[in-house]
This record gives C-alpha cells, structure tokens and sequence, in this order.
C-alpha cells in the first residue's frame, strides 16, 4: 500500500464541488508540501497544484488545494465532464528519503 | 516550449539490463532537477528516482537501489535511467519531469519484463 493514502474513487456531477483528500505523517506532509497530479486517460500525468495551494500557469482556478497538519485536500469546483480523470498526491518523505505518491482517486462525473 | 521524449523501452528478460534516455528540447534543462516516475498497468504512479542539477545528489526509492543508476547530460539536455537484473514487478510504463515538482512530463516508454 502507499505511504500516502487517498481513497479509490469519488464522483460528482456536473456543477458540483468535490474534493479529494491525501493523509500521511509527520514525515511526509506534515513537514513538507503536497503537490497534485491529474492524469486524463490514456495519458501521461500533468502538475494541476504545487506546493499545497499553487496552480502552474494555464490550469483553472476551478482547482485548488490546500493543507492541514498531515492531510492535503484537493477541491474541483464546478465540476466538468472532462474533469474525469485519476489525481495522484506527492509529498518527499524525509525518514525514507523518497518523493512518495498516494494510491490515485479515479474522479467520475456523473 | 518544454518537450521532453523517452526512449529506450522495450521487452526484455529478468534479469536483463535496458538504459532509458529522456531527451528535452528545452532551454531549461540543466537548471532542473529531473524524476523519472513509472506506472505498471493498471496501477497508481510510483516515483523511481531523481537526481539535481549537477547530478552531484541522487535518490532512489528503496525496491531499484543497486540496480538502477540515474544520470545527465546537460551538454545533450538529457537524462538517463541504467535498469539492471531486471524484474517482472519492474514492468511500467517509465516517464520522465522536469522541475522541482515535476512540472512537465514526457509521453512515457514501456518496459516490458518476461522471458
């Protein structure tokens, strides 16, 4: 299993706000930033929010994340159809000396 | 306009060696720290290695140490993934970011492991 645990699946429909949340330790999140990745089927993974709340340049301000002790949260607001995707937290782990990943949370809109 | 291209994949039996090359286009390279990231099928993303600017400090994730090697060029804007005695559970699709959070991805390149 991940270092960094997300859940499996979520879903919303569109309009809506859904969030998705990653839990680790006082290793990883709890020291260090959260960053999230989108991957769109059949494709490679994009950077969609660095350093817990930053967005790069060219993703909508619909995204955005944020962090607590050694949680990190991610929220799509009005939510679209091709927000359906897999989105992957990462985090360095300081006691593994590892950038570790949470297991993905595969987004449907309904 | 970053473009970064792997190559290099392909099948090969356990205990075989492949090198992966990850060519970028960009004026940037040399500046960054670069990742390679895999993905077995169907699975989530695990983070397999990284190396900074000079090449000077390198981590690996614990299940490729000893036979994983990463290494640059920066005069040839590239980066390079050495696999040995590889494994079935080594089997992904192998990406390659550049950047401090792995701000852009290549396409990815399929390695494939099994006699």
């Amino acid at each position: 299993q991940s270092v960094l645990t997300q859940s499996p699946s979520a879903s919303g429909t569109p309009g809506q706000r859904v969030t998705i949340s990653c839990s680790g330790s006082s290793s990883n999140i709890g020291t260090y930033n959260v960053d999230w990745f989108q991957q769109l089927p059949g494709t490679a993974p994009k950077l969609l929010i660095y350093s817990n709340n930053q967005r790069p340049s060219g993703v909508p301000d619909r995204f955005s994340g944020s962090k607590s002790g050694s949680s990190g949260s991610l929220a799509i607001s009005g939510l679209q159809s091709e927000d359906e995707a897999d989105y992957y937290c990462a985090a360095w782990d300081g006691r593994l000396n590892a950038w570790v990943f949470g297991g993905g949370t595969k987004l449907t809109v309904l | 306009e970053v473009q970064l291209v792997e190559s290099g994949g392909g099948l090969v039996q356990p205990g075989g060696s492949l090198r992966l090359s990850c060519a970028d286009s960009g004026v940037t390279f040399g500046a960054n720290w670069m990742t390679w990231v895999r993905q077995a099928p169907g699975k989530g993303l695990e983070w397999v290695a990284n190396i900074n600017q000079d090449g000077s400090q390198k981590y690996y994730v614990d299940s490729v140490k000893g036979r994983f090697t990463i290494s640059r060029d920066n005069a040839r804007n590239s980066l390079y993934l050495q696999m040995n005695s590889l494994r079935a559970e080594d089997t992904a699709v192998y990406y390659c970011a550049i950047g401090d959070h792995c701000d852009h991805w290549g396409q990815g390149t399929l390695v494939t492991v099994s006699s």
